[in-house]
C-alpha cells in the first residue's frame, strides 16, 4: 500500500522568507503526485500536480514542486512567502492504476506579518 | 469555486444519536468520497461511490454507512454515534479521470463531536 510522510507538522515563518515543505512516499510505481492546500474557515483545493515530464511543476500563487523520483520525494517550495499562505498543506499521491488519492499528515504554516 | 456543500458544518450531539452528514454537489460529478480526518491525522478514505448504486469501503474501516441513489447526494450516516466517532469529515467529489487528473473537488468538512 502507498503511503505519504510530510515530515513537518508545525512551520512559523515570517513574511519574505523561503518555504519548503517535505513530502515523501512510499510506492515503487509510476504515480502522480498533488499538493492540495486548505486556508482557515476553507475547503481544500487542489495546489499544484505532477503528471510526468518537467519535474519542477509551478503552480497557483507562485508555488512549486520538485519531483525527485531517485528520493520518493515531492518538496513544495516558495521562495517569498507571504502573510496570506498561512494554511494547511497537504501532499497527496495516487498511482497510475489507482482510483484513490492517499495523503500526507498535513503541515501547517503559519506566516507572521 | 468548488460546488460541494455538506452540512451540518458542525455538531454536536449524545451518544447513541443517529446522525447523517449531508453532502451534494452540483458539478454532475460520477465520483465521490467521504474522507475522516482527526487533528493533525491523515486524511483517511472512509467510502466512495463511482456512481448512483455504487458504494464502495475506503482503506479505514468505519462503522458508518453511506448511499448514493441520487447522482449528486452522498449522505453518510451513523446509526449509533459514539465520542470515537468524534472527527471531521470531508466529502469530495471528481469528475472525468477521477482521482488521476488530481482534480478533487472538498467540501468545507462537517465537524461532529460526540459527546
Amino acid at each position: 500500500a502507498q503511503s505519504v510522510s510530510q515530515h513537518n507538522h508545525h512551520v512559523i515563518l515570517s513574511e519574505a522568507a523561503s518555504l519548503e515543505l517535505g513530502c515523501n512516499y512510499s510506492y515503487g510505481g509510476t504515480v502522480n503526485l498533488f499538493w492540495y492546500v486548505q486556508y482557515p474557515g476553507q475547503h481544500l483545493q487542489l495546489l499544484l500536480k505532477y503528471f510526468s515530464g518537467d519535474p519542477l511543476v509551478k503552480g497557483i500563487k507562485g508555488f512549486e514542486a520538485e519531483f525527485i523520483k531517485s528520493k520518493f520525494s515531492f518538496n513544495l517550495r516558495k521562495p517569498s512567502v507571504q502573510w496570506s499562505d498561512t494554511a494547511e498543506y497537504f501532499c497527496a499521491v495516487n498511482n497510475n492504476a489507482g482510483n484513490m488519492l492517499t495523503f500526507g499528515g498535513g503541515t501547517r504554516l503559519m506566516v507572521k506579518p | 469555486e468548488a460546488d460541494i456543500y455538506q452540512t451540518p458544518r458542525y455538531l454536536v450531539i449524545g451518544t447513541g444519536k443517529k446522525i447523517t452528514l449531508e453532502c451534494s454537489q452540483t458539478m454532475g460529478h460520477d465520483k465521490m468520497y467521504w474522507y475522516q480526518q482527526d487533528p493533525g491525522m491523515e486524511l483517511h478514505l472512509i467510502h466512495y461511490s463511482y456512481g448512483v448504486n455504487s458504494t464502495e469501503k475506503g482503506d479505514l474501516s468505519s462503522e458508518s454507512t453511506v448511499s448514493r441513489i441520487r447522482t449528486e447526494h452522498f449522505p453518510l450516516t451513523l446509526e449509533s454515534a459514539r465520542p470515537s466517532h468524534t472527527s471531521q469529515y470531508l466529502c469530495a467529489s471528481s469528475g472525468v479521470g477521477g482521482p488521476s487528473t488530481g482534480e478533487l473537488f472538498f467540501g468545507e468538512g462537517s465537524r461532529l463531536t460526540v459527546l
